[in-house]
């Protein structure tokens, strides 16, 4: 079983729409949690962390459950501009592993 | 300006060549990792070094080996490639604290083996 699973989409929305996006981890040891952001062909950047007690930036907002043991992504007001793939990342305990998972697609459509 | 870089971005080789993909980052980070990605299987990690002189396998380390003689430099050497490592190759560094930091990655390095 893969330690990080995500729906891999695509996902197409209008502009202005709210999506969501879930990942389950499989190790219950796993300690932090990311959501990067990677164009077409370009390295990952980080989007945000993902704190116990949830997380907002902007029109972001991040969720962890550990008793279900996944994360949530939620965009607000989608632009053009997220379109994108969305990498769901975890670390173990010991903090020296990172898992991806394999990515949703999101495109946004005008 | 912080960055990881990565040479080359674009390397056609042959079966058993023996070459080496530079990573080098201006951060002072203690941290550094070499991924790969291919479709479906997302990132998965080669190998990570938590400081000079101290590495470690990652998920699929087969086939793969690195140094870190300087904090700065982690090169990934393949000694005798062969067509199922073609892939995407990412390095990334963060700064080493409770795991919860940024990993920055380099731009990447395409893989052809043939």
């Amino acid at each position: 079983r893969k330690e990080v699973e995500q729906d891999p989409g695509p996902f197409n929305v209008p502009e202005g729409a709210t999506v969501a996006f879930n990942c389950t981890y499989s190790n219950s040891a796993s300690q932090s949690f990311f959501w990067y952001r990677q164009d077409c062909r370009k390295e990952p950047k980080l989007l945000m962390s993902v704190y116990s007690s949830g997380n907002e930036d902007g029109r972001f907002t991040a969720q962890l459950n550990r008793a279900s043991q996944y994360i949530s992504l939620l965009i607000r007001d989608s632009k053009l501009s997220d379109s994108a793939t969305y990498l769901c990342v975890s670390n173990h305990q010991t903090g020296n592993q990172f898992y991806f998972g394999t990515g949703t697609s999101l495109t946004v459509i005008p | 300006e912080a960055q990881v870089t990565q040479n080359p971005r674009y390397l056609i080789t042959v079966t058993g060549k023996k070459l080496t993909v530079t990573c080098s980052q201006n951060m002072n980070h203690e941290y550094m990792s070499w991924y790969r990605q291919d479709p479906g299987l997302g990132l998965r990690q080669i190998y990570y070094s938590m400081n000079v002189e101290v590495t470690d396998k990652g998920d699929v380390p087969e086939g793969y080996k690195v140094s870190r003689k300087e904090k700065r430099n982690f090169p990934l050497i393949l000694e005798s490639p062969s067509p199922n490592q073609t892939s995407l190759y990412f390095c990334a560094s963060s700064s080493w604290g409770s795991g919860t930091d940024t990993q920055y990655f380099g731009p990447g390095t395409r893989l052809t083996v043939l």
